[in-house]
């Protein structure tokens, strides 16, 4: 089992370019989430998906797009992209949508925007 | 406004000792506190979880306490090896699936 696997590992973007992080488990799980991490913040919430065919936001969604293309795999599109963007996003997916799932965590895209 | 704190200078300790990390918490009520491992460019890796009604949890070497009183808790690792040498961060949900992350401590074992 490959896990959570995400595509690309690194991108760099000018700004107002557009571009899809790829995200794909094969762990069967219903949620999938995504995050970003930047230094000296925790995690922080953008797009999460209960279960295929749902997606709602999270804490900060401004400036992307999701699609839960299947049940394996879930995008994020940033549309325009913004030197604000610029961050390491993590997908992650989890069993169910319940607080005592853990979560499986990707590797990693490390993004910046000129 | 919601706030988790996790000692953001590192700690380093001497191997085979007990490394203790903190999270504290403040204007929160977490039913449900998790711990991830996070290695340099890697994505987070589940530890354990403790609820709110659970004042210990243990796992091999690792064991966490969940203070509600205090809004604090401590994550320990016995006999530290530098294989433990990682960041650490704490997660903490009111009770619904959308955990808020801390920004994570960093732990360095000396061998």
């Amino acid at each position: 089992n490959a896990g959570v696997t995400q595509t690309p590992k690194f991108q760099v973007l000018k700004t107002g370019q557009s571009m899809t992080l790829q995200c794909a488990q094969d762990m069967n799980h219903n949620s999938m989430y995504w995050y970003r991490q930047d230094p000296g913040m925790g995690l922080r919430l953008i797009y999460y998906s209960a279960s295929e065919g749902t997606t709602d936001k999270g804490e900060v969604p401004n400036g992307y797009n999701v699609s839960r293309l299947n049940k394996r795999e879930f995008s994020l599109r940033l549309e325009s992209a913004a030197p604000s963007q610029t961050s390491v996003y993590f997908c992650a997916s989890g069993k169910d949508l319940i607080v005592y799932n853990e979560q499986f965590f990707g590797p990693g895209t490390r993004l910046t925007v000129l | 406004s919601q706030k988790i704190e996790q000692n953001s200078e590192a700690l380093n300790i001497q191997e085979g000792k007990t490394a203790t990390l903190t999270c504290n918490y403040t204007n929160y009520s977490p039913a449900y506190l998790q711990w991830y491992r996070q290695d340099p460019g890697r994505g987070p890796v589940f530890l354990l979880l403790i609820r709110e009604n659970e004042k210990e949890k243990r796992k091999e070497r690792l064991k966490v306490t969940f203070d509600t009183t205090l809004k604090q808790s401590l994550f320990h690792i016995t006999a530290s090896q530098p294989a433990d040498s990682a960041t650490y961060l704490c997660a903490l949900s009111s009770g619904t699936y959308k955990y808020i992350f801390g920004t994570g401590t960093r732990l360095k074992v000396l061998a």
